[in-house]
């Protein structure tokens, strides 16, 4: 099957420093990448979708100035936490659509834990 | 909008058939998905239903009923192993067609 890759798998850093995602995908091209969030216990929301070479998509409530996110190629997007918060600490999780192949499926990374001190 | 439905938490014991239940509200329907997560972990894709019925894979099934909006995962010869976090999807209606997740039903397979 296809494989996303995330790194970093964790990452603690200080309040006010930025920190960034990077999400791969191994063995396909992924035109479109999502990026979501999960608190402890809850469902995965949904932050962002990129297009390769296009802007992101926000969802409501999300900062598009604080979370930076980057397309620039099919095989890769990073999310960039900026003046990051203990609030911002949580699992941060990127998923990615093939340019063939079921359309429903979607394959997620492994995630990206943020802990913010 | 769309919004889904699913019980927080199902006990079962190792051998045991477990249903998990998803109902759902959508403006506009591209099939129900289902994922497992474990803690710590990404979700998995089980199964997906673009139509009514039962589709089979392994020790896994999942059902779905448009007119009902209703789906379910259900869960045979149940193992340790099995204990995890499912959600049921839809997909979103607009152009990106991101996916839309459940709650999450905790199941605890108890030995």
């Amino acid at each position: 099957g296809a494989v996303v890759s995330q790194h970093p798998s964790w990452v603690i850093c200080k309040s006010g420093t930025s920190v960034k995602i990077e999400c791969r995908s191994l063995d396909f091209q992924a035109t479109t990448m999502f990026w979501y969030r999960q608190f402890p216990k809850q469902s995965l929301m949904l932050m962002a979708t990129s297009n390769e070479g296009s802007k992101a998509t926000y969802e409501q409530g999300v900062e598009k100035d604080k979370f930076l996110i980057n397309h620039a190629s099919l095989t890769l997007s990073t999310l960039t936490v900026t003046s990051a918060h203990p609030e911002d600490s949580s699992f941060y999780i990127c998923s990615a659509r093939g340019t063939s192949g079921p359309i429903h499926e979607q394959y997620f990374g492994p995630g990206t834990r943020l802990t913010v001190t | 909008g769309q919004s889904l439905e699913q019980p927080s938490e199902v006990t079962a014991v190792e051998g045991a058939i477990v249903q998990i239940n998803c109902t759902y509200q959508t403006s506009g329907f591209y099939g129900l998905s289902w994922y497992q997560q474990h803690d710590g972990g990404a979700p998995t894709f089980l199964s997906y239903n673009a139509l009514d019925g039962l589709e089979e894979t392994g020790r896994f099934s999942s059902f779905l009923s448009r007119s009902d909006s209703y789906g379910y995962l259900l869960l045979q010869e149940l193992q340790m192993k099995d204990s995890a976090s499912y959600f049921c999807a839809v997909r979103d209606v607009g152009s990106q067609g991101n996916l839309i997740f459940g709650k999450g039903t905790k199941l605890s397979v108890k030995p």
